[in-house]
């Protein structure tokens, strides 16, 4: 079972707004990731951090911005909502874990973002 | 090209039915390989990783030939639980040595009655 809770759950808010999506994980892993999906769409990677103090752009270019101050929390901030960053957003981490491939990740269930 | 190759499907099918999927990757330096299971405006979980020597989990097979970059899941007796998008998932390395996943557009599943 993965230890790893994003809040919001849903967020509906206006244009403008700087906004918050938290991500934090309980099993230590040191890798952690932001991916963004559309519905019925394939996932993106935004962005991901090899540990604390580094983080480092994914493969979509996103106007977010990202930190990761403490091993356990990755949150993703946008600074001026738009209604083009209505999406899913997920966040993943992964690292060393008994018994299994050390690059399986696992999701946190999703932040649903809806700007007006 | 995409880096993940998958036919979407939807894949329809009676339950009890054998289905497989197929998936091709296009980097051969890729070393880690899996297959996800997401549901529904769900995030996607590991259903299994694949090994050289392909390997089973219960109702579930997943096959790996690296010479022809192909990865398959081979799904027996088919629930109607089952109904889902089943993710191909590959690993790269960026050029910065980072190890991530590519994940593959997926395969829609529906299992009926």
């Amino acid at each position: 079972e993965a230890d790893i809770y994003q809040t919001p759950r849903y967020l509906v808010i206006g244009t403008g707004k700087k906004i918050t999506l938290e991500c934090s994980q309980t099993m230590g892993h040191d890798k952690m990731y932001w991916y963004q999906q559309d519905p019925g769409m394939e996932l993106h990677l935004i962005h991901y951090s090899y540990g604390v103090n580094s983080t480092e752009k994914g493969d979509l270019s996103s106007e977010s911005t990202v930190s990761r101050i403490r091993t356990e929390h990755f949150p993703l901030t946008l600074e001026s909502a738009r209604p083009s960053h209505t999406s899913q957003y997920l966040c993943a981490s992964s690292g060393p874990r008994t018994g299994e491939h050390p690059d399986t990740q696992y999701f946190g269930p999703g932040t649903r973002l809806t700007v007006l | 090209r995409k880096e993940v190759e998958q036919d979407p499907g939807p894949f329809n099918v009676p339950e009890g039915a054998t289905v497989a999927f197929n998936c091709t990757y296009s980097n051969s330096a890729s070393q880690s390989f899996f297959w996800y299971r997401q549901d529904c405006r769900k995030e996607p979980k590991l259903l299994m990783s694949v090994y050289s020597s392909g390997n089973e989990d219960g109702r579930f097979t997943a096959q790996l030939n690296r010479a022809s970059q192909y990865i398959s899941l081979l799904i027996r007796d088919s629930k109607l639980s089952d109904s889902a998008t089943y993710l191909c998932v590959v690993n790269e390395v960026t050029n910065t040595g980072f190890q991530k996943l590519v994940f593959g557009t997926g395969t829609r599943l529906l299992v009926s009655p």
